[in-house]
Order: C-alpha cells, then structure tokens, then sequence
C-alpha cells in the first residue's frame, strides 16, 4: 500500500518567515495530494489539496508544489503568523477514495 | 457551510461497555470514513464506505468493533467490549469522492 513520510516532525519559524513541509510518497499511481491542518483539540481541516496533472497551486499565503519524478509534494507557508501553529498532515491518494495519511508536522511560529 | 457532525463529542466509560458513536455525514456525499487518531500512531483509517456499502473494514478489531451505515444521513462505529486501549479521539469523514471532509471528533476514554 501507500507509504507518506513527513520531515521535518517539528518546524519552529519566527513570525514572519517562511515555512516549508515535504512529503514524500511511494505509490507512483497516486494523484491526490491534500494537505490538512490540525489545531489542537479541533478536527483536521482541509486547507489545500492538488493533483497530478498541476505542478503548483496557490491560496493566499499557502502553496503546494508536486514533483512526480521525485514523489514528493511541499506546503509553503509565506508570512507566518502565531495562528499558523498546528499540525499539519498531508496525504497521498489515487482514485479510491482512499488516502494514506503522514504522521504529520508540528508548526509553532514564534512571535 | 455545511460540515460533518458526530456525536457524543465526549464519552468516558468503563472496561466492558458498549460504546455507540454516531456521524451524519455531508448531504450528498457518498463515501464516509471512520479514523482513530492517536499520539502514538497517528491517524489510521478504521472503514469506509461507497454509497452505503462498506468497503474496507481491515483496519478495524473484528472482534469488538462494527460499523454500519443505515441510512445515507447516518454512520455508527460502536465497541463492545471496550478496553483502555481503545482510549483515543475516532473521527468521521465524508466526501464526493477523493477529497475528505472532517467532523469534530468523539474523545473515548474507556477507564
């Protein structure tokens, strides 16, 4: 089955800064790549997702880029701000339905 | 702004009862999952179901756990018996097809 792998486990950035999250992904077939956002005590909320006929795709102060050779995919998160702290999984998926979570990343922003 | 709902939000029982947690999912979604989250490992997927049918319930005990979909507007994950180690937070999800929507979580505690 489908493999995600998330590094680093936990990204401290000062507000302000950029943040970038990679994922990597075993199965060549999928072609669904959401990435959600987890704050504490509250449920995984979608924040955006792409597929693999798109390279990039924008919203806002977050991106998303995909590298299918290489089977990986990164958030980046432009202007980080204190509310940008959480956890943030990603996931891989190929026509199923289906998707295989990573372990996720923990995001703190520093003031 | 439709969301998926699921209740109780908090159940705390004892070793040996039956636990019933119920998920409306998104009117008009077809697919609807259940996930166990917890530190250690992370969110894994329990079952899922296609317009009502299920599909995959490899991830869930056998023996103590079932899930069911009696209707379009309802899904139910319940436990009997249950056991400390069940203690975790399960979500629902639902979704029209790759892209999965969250509800807020049922936090088991089973003493």
């Amino acid at each position: 089955g489908e493999n995600v792998e998330q590094h680093p486990s936990t990204l401290s950035v000062q507000e302000g800064d950029s943040a970038v999250i990679k994922c990597t992904y075993s199965d060549s077939a999928s072609n669904y790549f959401p990435w959600y956002k987890q704050e504490l005590g509250k449920r995984p909320q979608l924040i955006i997702d792409i597929r693999s006929n798109v390279g990039e795709k924008k919203d806002q102060r977050i991106a998303v880029t995909l590298n299918k050779t290489a089977k990986h995919f990164s958030l980046h998160i432009t202007e980080t701000q204190p509310e940008d702290s959480a956890v943030y999984f990603c996931a891989a998926g190929h026509g199923n339905n289906r998707l295989a979570f990573g372990k996720g990343n923990q995001v703190v922003v520093i003031p | 702004d439709a969301r998926v709902t699921q209740t109780p939000r908090d159940k705390v029982t004892e070793m040996g009862q039956e636990v019933t947690m119920r998920c409306q999912p998104i009117l008009g979604h077809n697919t609807v999952f259940w996930y166990r989250q917890t530190m250690m490992q992370g969110l894994e997927l329990l079952a899922y179901f296609r317009n009502r049918a299920p599909l995959d319930d490899s991830g869930m005990p056998k023996d103590r756990f079932s899930a069911e979909m009696p209707d379009a507007t309802l899904a139910t994950l319940k436990i009997q018996p249950s056991e400390p180690r069940d203690s975790a937070v399960y979500f629902c999800a639902s979704g029209p097809g790759d892209t999965q929507y969250f509800g807020p979580g049922t936090r088991l505690t089973v003493l």
